[in-house]
C-alpha cells in the first residue's frame, strides 16, 4: 500500500525567507509521481509542482522547487522568498499509475503561516 | 477556461436527510475524480469515473453513497441517508485523459450533519 508522511502539523516562517515542508513516501512500485497542493483559507485545492518518479532533475516551479531524494523517498517542498500569501495548508500527494488510470494518495498535511 | 466548479459550498443537513453534491469538472476532461476530507485525517479518495464509467469506486464508504456521471460531463454525489460521520469536505478533481495527467481540483463542498 502506498503511504505520504507530513511529519509536520505547522510550520512558521519570516517574509521573504525560504521555507522547506517535508514528505516522505511508501510504495514499492518504480513508477510513481508525486505532487504538491495549496489550500488556502479560502478552500480551493491549488496544483502547485509535479515531480516524476524517473525525472533526474528536481522540479521547479517559480518559487516553488522540489528536493527529490529518490533513495531516501523523500520529495520536500521547497519555498523560497515566503510571502504573506504563502500561508496556507499545503499537501504533498503521490500517484501510481495503475493501468493508465490513478488516484491520489495524500498526507495530513502542513500548516504553513508567514509572518510579516 | 474556467476550473472545476462545485454546489453548493456549503451544506448543513440533519442526520438521515440527503443531500446532492454537484461536481463540474474541466471542459474536455474525461477523468473525474471524488475525494473526501473528514476533519483531522487525509484526504481519501473516492472515485473515479472515465467519462460516464465508474473506473474505481474502491474508496466508497458505503452504499449511502452514490455517484453520478450521466452523459460523462459533470458528476454528482448523493448521501442518502446522511450519518454523523459523512461530514466533511468532498472534493472532486478532473484530469483530462492520461496516467501522467495531473489533478485538477474544485474549491470542495463542506457537508456537516448535525
Amino acid at each position: 500500500a502506498q503511504k505520504i508522511t507530513q511529519t509536520q502539523p505547522g510550520m512558521f516562517v519570516q517574509e521573504k525567507e525560504a521555507v522547506t515542508l517535508d514528505c516522505t513516501y511508501d510504495t514499492s512500485d518504480q513508477s510513481y509521481g508525486l505532487f504538491w497542493y495549496k489550500q488556502p483559507s479560502s478552500g480551493e485545492m491549488i496544483f502547485l509542482i509535479y515531480q516524476g518518479s524517473y525525472d533526474e532533475q528536481n522540479a521547479t516551479e517559480g518559487r516553488y522547487s522540489l528536493n527529490f531524494q529518490k533513495a531516501r523517498k523523500s520529495a520536500n517542498l521547497v519555498i523560497s522568498a515566503s510571502q504573506l500569501g504563502d500561508s496556507a495548508m499545503y499537501f504533498c500527494a503521490m500517484r501510481i499509475p495503475n493501468s493508465g488510470y490513478s488516484t491520489l494518495t495524500f498526507g495530513k498535511g502542513t500548516m504553513l503561516l508567514v509572518s510579516p | 477556461e474556467a476550473g472545476v466548479t462545485q454546489f453548493p459550498s456549503h451544506s448543513v443537513i440533519e442526520k438521515g436527510q440527503t443531500v446532492t453534491l454537484r461536481c463540474d469538472p474541466i471542459s474536455g476532461h474525461d477523468n473525474l475524480y471524488w475525494y473526501r476530507r473528514v476533519m483531522g485525517k487525509e484526504i481519501k479518495f473516492l472515485l473515479h469515473f472515465v467519462k460516464e464509467s465508474k473506473q474505481d469506486e474502491s474508496g466508497m464508504p458505503n452504499n449511502r453513497f452514490l455517484a453520478e456521471r450521466t452523459g460523462g460531463t459533470y458528476s454528482t454525489l448523493k448521501v442518502q441517508p446522511a450519518e454523523l460521520e459523512d461530514s466533511g469536505v468532498y472534493f472532486c478533481a478532473s484530469s483530462r485523459g492520461l496516467a501522467s495527467d495531473t489533478q485538477y481540483f474544485g474549491p470542495g463542498t463542506r457537508l456537516t450533519v448535525l
